[in-house]
């Protein structure tokens, strides 16, 4: 299976901040990752796919980056609505298997 | 714009199975992928296999071959996760989320389920 692991896994910010989440595979996965954003009591909801491409309704101050082993989800400036719980996921073989998940709180 | 919606709560014994649907409203059910992801509390998600209904055969996630069972009814647009010898550490809520592309299942998902909360306890 690939072990995808994300850091920080709690990040304390505020808004206005640019932000970073990152997310290493434990192999080559090419551009084969998604980014989720899940809020308390809710269903995640897809952000970013194939690495860099914005799902439709996103907003633009999300940004995704990377290839290979190594990828980043940038928020160029938090909002009050970005506080969540935000995954990777790859696709690039299964099992499908997901981030450990890092946590955006407020500073 | 598709929606799925999924079966309600169950609490369940050690041993037992338990059996989750989620119904699409919209179009393109069967061309679609849906797989099954779970999320243990206060944990991370956890994917469990999924299926094409088009072309009906399941895939799982070795972990839980032999224990899970996927499979899609076309003309009730309904796709269903069977668990079976759950465990208490099985204990957490079950998503159904539809594959992001036409025909794949190695995929990203989006949307999901609103979740089936499944309890595992004597």
């Amino acid at each position: 299976d690939i072990q995808m692991t994300q850091s920080p896994s709690t990040l304390s910010a505020s808004v206005g901040d640019r932000v970073a989440i990152t997310c290493r595979g434990s192999q080559n996965i090419d551009t084969y990752l998604a980014w989720y954003q899940q809020k308390p009591g809710k269903a995640p909801k897809v952000l970013v796919y194939k690495s860099s491409i914005l799902e439709s309704g996103v907003p633009s101050r999300f940004s995704g980056s990377g290839s290979g082993t190594d990828f980043t989800l940038t928020i160029s400036s938090l909002q009050p609505d970005d506080f969540a719980t935000y995954y990777c996921q790859q696709y690039k073989s299964y099992p499908l298997t997901f981030g450990g998940g890092t946590k955006v709180d407020m500073k | 714009q598709v929606q799925l919606v999924q079966s309600g709560a169950e609490v369940k014994k050690p041993g037992s199975s338990v059996k989750v649907s989620c119904k699409a409203f919209g179009d393109s059910f069967s061309s679609y992928a849906i797989s099954w992801v779970r999320q243990a509390p206060g944990q991370g998600l956890e994917w469990l296999g999924g299926i094409i209904p088009l072309f009906g055969t399941p895939t799982y996630a070795q972990k839980f071959q032999g224990r899970v069972t996927i499979t899609a009814d076309k003309s009730t647009t309904t796709a269903y996760m069977e668990l079976s010898n759950l465990r208490p550490e099985d204990t957490g809520l079950y998503y159904c989320a539809r594959g992001g592309v036409r025909g794949e299942l190695l995929v990203w998902v989006d949307p999901w389920g609103q979740g089936t909360l499944i309890t595992v306890s004597s």
